[in-house]
Formats: C-alpha cells, structure tokens, sequence
C-alpha cells in the first residue's frame, strides 16, 4: 500500500483534459514538502515530467501541468494526445520515526481512449 | 548527456547476496547526491536509499524495509555507485534503477532486474 494515493486508472479522448490527484497527509505533503511527477512509458523506465509541484524540466510539453494544495497535488494533462497513454506516479517527501523517506503515489495508468 | 547505467541484476537464493553497480557519466558524479528505486513487476515505485555526495558527508539513508541488509556505497575516483544486497527475501524481487538527487530524481537509468526464489 503506497504512502500517497492515486487513482488507478483515468481516461480520455484526444484533446481532452485528464486530471489525476494524489492524496497525502501532514507527514508528507501537508508538511511543505514539494511534489513532483514521473511519466513511465510502457517498458521504459520513469522520467521526471513535473518537479517541485509546477516546473517542467526542459523538454516536457506544456500540456503538462501540476498543482499543489494542502494535503494533495494534482498532475493535469490538457489536450490529451496517444503519446501520453502511460504510467503516471507522483512522489514526494516524508519523515517517519526510522528517518527521512521518498514516498510515491501507486501510480495512475492513463488511457487515452 | 547524463547517463546512469545499472548492472548486477540476476537469480538469487532467498539468505542470498548480490552486488549492483551503477555508472554514471554525463555530469560532475562526486557532486550528486544519488539514490536506488526499486519497482515490483507490475507493481509501484519504492524509494530504496541513496547516498549524498562526499562534501555531504557522504551519509546514507535507507527504507525502513531494507535497513541493516542493503548497503550503498560510491566511488567518487570511478563515477560509481553501489547497492551491497544481503539477506535478500523473496519480496526484494524488483527492477533496481539508480537515479540522481537531491530533491526530485531528475535521470534515471534503464534499470538491472533482481530476483529472489527458491
């Protein structure tokens, strides 16, 4: 069971806007900590899409965006295109009484339909 | 370009040990801070450890499931760095990626599979 919650699934038609959420707590992100975001391409290993809650690392399309509120965070993809069906995780920040740890949502599949 | 290339990956024995290596190129190694996910065959992402950078302190953090039996370690002079393995249990099966830090994990490489059965 992952520290962060995310759907496991969403879908949409091209050039439709998905939104996925991610649900923490005051341990993680409700203590401040930043939230960033992994695309994972099937067979391929994960690739940073959006870090510290709304910068896009050089490269990432602009139909990417994120948001952070509270305890949650939020990845939204606008004008969903067939290249974007993949694996969506989010990641942040949590201390726990054995120390500091990276916690990950269990990752959201996106169909594009 | 920034390239991590994992190795050491295979089939092991539960009581077991394995050594994986990551190599790193394409940026200043002895700065970064470096970390090891692991991912469950059709499963999530899970943060293994990491190890900061000799200026650092070179100190090391670990998953509470994997504390006092995997060690990492690094290699400044080689762009190097390792996850020591021991007392693998059958939930240890896992693709092993090595990532660089700190804050979000911003390269990742291709990723060395790890399994553990009897």
């Amino acid at each position: 069971q992952s520290v962060l919650t995310q759907p496991p699934s969403v879908s949409g038609a091209p050039g439709q806007r998905v939104t996925i959420s991610c649900t923490g707590s005051s341990s993680n992100i409700g203590a401040g900590y930043d939230v960033h975001w992994y695309q994972q391409l099937p067979g391929r290993a994960p690739k940073l899409l959006i870090y510290a809650n709304n910068n896009r690392p050089s490269g990432v399309p602009g139909r990417f965006s994120g948001s952070k509120s509270g305890t949650s965070a939020s990845l939204t993809i606008t004008g969903l295109q067939a290249e974007d069906e993949a694996d969506y995780y989010c990641q942040s920040y949590g201390t726990i009484f054995s120390g500091p740890k990276w916690v990950f949502g269990g990752g959201t599949r996106v169909t594009v339909l | 370009d920034v390239q991590l290339v994992e190795s050491g990956g295979g089939l092991k024995k539960p009581g077991g040990s394995l050594r994986l290596s990551c190599a790193a190129s394409g940026f200043t190694f002895r700065s970064a801070w470096m970390s090891w996910v692991r991912q469950t065959p059709g499963k999530g992402l899970e943060w293994v450890g990491r190890i900061k950078s000799k200026a650092d302190g070179e100190t090391t953090d670990y998953a509470a499931a994997v504390k006092g039996r995997f060690t990492i370690s690094r290699d400044d002079s080689k762009n190097t760095m390792s996850l020591q393995m021991n007392s693998l249990k059958t939930e240890d099966t896992a693709v092993y990626y090595c990532t660089t830090e700190p804050g979000f994990l911003g390269n990742w490489g291709q990723g060395t599979l790890v399994t553990v059965s009897a």
